[in-house]
C-alpha cells in the first residue's frame, strides 16, 4: 500500500476558479511531519508547507491553503482563484520515524490552469 | 539568501564517460541529500550526508555512482561510467537538522547520457 496517495494525477481547470489537491497518507507513527512541494515546469522542487502531526491548525498563505485532517489521514491543499502561474506538479511528502524520517513522496498531482 | 545550488544545470554526455555533478548546500545547514528523479520512478533518495559524513548510502544505484563531502559547503556526485538508464534530473538538497526538518532543494541537474 502507498504511504502517501495523490489520487489526481492530473487537474485541469480554468484561471481564477478553486482548485483543491488531495494528499491521504497513512503512518502508525504518532509524531510526523507532512510536507508540499511545487515543481513548476522550469523543474526546481520549490517548498511550500511543513506541518507537524500535533498541529492540526488549518493555514492560509495568501491564495494558498492547506486543510490538514488527522481523522481522515488527509492534508489537502487548495489554490483559490488560480492563476497561470500556478500550473506545477505539487507533490505531497510524509516524513516519519518508522522510514527513518526520509521523506516518502506521492506521486504528484499535475496542475494545468488554461488562461 | 542563497539556496542550494548546483551545477551544470544541464549535461548532455556520451555513455561510457564520467559525470560529475556538484552542490553547494545552503550555509549553516547540517544535512546534504542527493535525490534523482524520473518518470518511471519518481523522487529516489540516493544518499545522505550528515556534517559532511555519508550516513546512508543505501539509495546509491551501484558501484558506478559515488559521492562526496569533502567539506560542509561542498558535495559531489560521480557517475563512471555513465550509461542511457543514468537520464535523470539529480537533485541536491540541504536542511539544518533532520527528523521532519524543511528539505530545501536546488534547481537540479538534468542529466541526458546518449
Amino acid at each position: 500500500a502507498q504511504k502517501v496517495t495523490q489520487a489526481q494525477t492530473e487537474i485541469s481547470v480554468v484561471e481564477k476558479e478553486d482548485v483543491t489537491l488531495d494528499c491521504v497518507y497513512e503512518t502508525r507513527d504518532t509524531t510526523y511531519y507532512l510536507f508540499w512541494y511545487k515543481q513548476p515546469p522550469s523543474g526546481e522542487l520549490v517548498f511550500l508547507i511543513r506541518r507537524n502531526s500535533f498541529d492540526e491548525q488549518n493555514e492560509i498563505s495568501g491564495r494558498y491553503s492547506w486543510n490538514f485532517q488527522k481523522s481522515t489521514s488527509s492534508f489537502n491543499f487548495t489554490i483559490t482563484a488560480s492563476q497561470v502561474v500556478d500550473s506545477a506538479v505539487y507533490f505531497c511528502a510524509l516524513s516519519e520515524q518508522d522510514s527513518n524520517y526520509q521523506l516518502i513522496w506521492g506521486a504528484g498531482t499535475k496542475l494545468i490552469i488554461k488562461p | 539568501d542563497a539556496g542550494v545550488i548546483q551545477s551544470p544545470r544541464h549535461e548532455v554526455t556520451e555513455m561510457g564517460q564520467e559525470v560529475t555533478l556538484r552542490c553547494k548546500p545552503i550555509s549553516g545547514h547540517d544535512y546534504l541529500f542527493w535525490y534523482r528523479q524520473t518518470m518511471m520512478r519518481g523522487l529516489e533518495l540516493l544518499i545522505y550526508f550528515n556534517n559532511n559524513v555519508p550516513i546512508d548510502d543505501s539509495g546509491m544505484p551501484e558501484d558506478r555512482f559515488s559521492a562526496k563531502m569533502p567539506n560542509a559547503s561542498f558535495s559531489t556526485l560521480k557517475i563512471q561510467p555513465s550509461e542511457p538508464r543514468d537520464s535523470a534530473v539529480y537533485f541536491c538538497a540541504s536542511s539544518l537538522g533532520y527528523a521532519g526538518n524543511t528539505i530545501y532543494f536546488g534547481e537540479g541537474s538534468w542529466l541526458t547520457v546518449v
